[in-house]
């Protein structure tokens, strides 16, 4: 299976500030359509996940564009431009390009 | 609006089997391209994929030896269901489980591509006697 990683683990911000996290995969997942199938999921507390982000840098409806996604084959970045309230929860990459689709730990945001 | 929820007991006992319901509303799992997989999450964890279906009945599981062989996924396009069925259940499969819809716009033959567009709300289940 492809292993996914996260860094930070934790990462307190200040509201209006930007936040950067971090997810590394075990194998490259770019695709022969030359697509990178990298998502990034946002969970509240008491919530299901949600996804932001698919195929690297696509943001799905009703996602502000603060944030964004950026990354090479097996190195990737979610940005929040200005962090706000509503932000706070955890977040997790997921790889698509292989089989079993596999997810990192996440990242925990909290506010300072 | 596509909308999804989960139904089915809260509480199992260990070797029972769990039988998990997934209805599907604004969209139709016999769609060419649409799919719509369960993930489970243990508290406190990161989530797991379990199993998928696709519009045309293929069936993809997860090949984890925590899961491997216990699971079965099955739809009812009549009803718009989708069910999962987990056979001798344990304390270590007490978790939330979540069913998701994978667009047709995003399928993408041969690998799982962009999944999980949409979650229900999820359904927690604990194993304990």
């Amino acid at each position: 299976d492809v292993v996914m990683t996260q860094s930070p683990l934790f990462l307190a911000v200040t509201l209006g500030q930007p936040a950067s996290i971090s997810c590394r995969s075990s194998q490259s997942l770019v695709y022969a359509d030359r697509n990178i199938y990298l998502s990034w999921f946002h969970q509240r507390p008491g919530q299901a996940p949600r996804r932001l982000i698919y195929k690297l840098s696509n943001r799905d409806s009703g996602v502000p564009d603060r944030f964004s996604g950026s990354g090479s084959g097996t190195d990737f970045t979610l940005k929040i431009s200005r962090v706000e309230a509503e932000d706070v929860g955890v977040y997790y990459c997921m790889q698509g390009r292989h089989w079993p689709p596999t997810f990192g730990p996440g990242t925990k945001v909290d506010i300072k | 609006q596509i909308t999804l929820k989960e139904s089915g007991p809260t509480l199992v006992k260990p070797t029972q089997t769990l039988t998990l319901a997934c209805t599907l509303s604004g969209f139709s799992i016999g769609t060419s391209g649409v799919r719509v997989g369960w993930i489970r999450q243990p508290p406190g964890q990161a989530p797991e994929w379990l199993a998928l279906i696709f519009w045309e009945d293929d069936k993809r599981y997860s090949p984890s030896p925590s899961v491997n062989n216990r699971l079965t996924i099955t739809k009812d396009t009549s009803k718009n269901q989708v069910v999962l069925t987990m056979t001798n259940m344990a304390p270590a499969d007490t978790a939330t489980y979540y069913c998701a819809y994978c667009s047709d716009q995003n399928y993408v033959w041969g690998i799982p591509g962009n999944v999980f567009d949409v979650w229900g709300q999820g359904i927690m289940v604990t194993v304990s006697s």
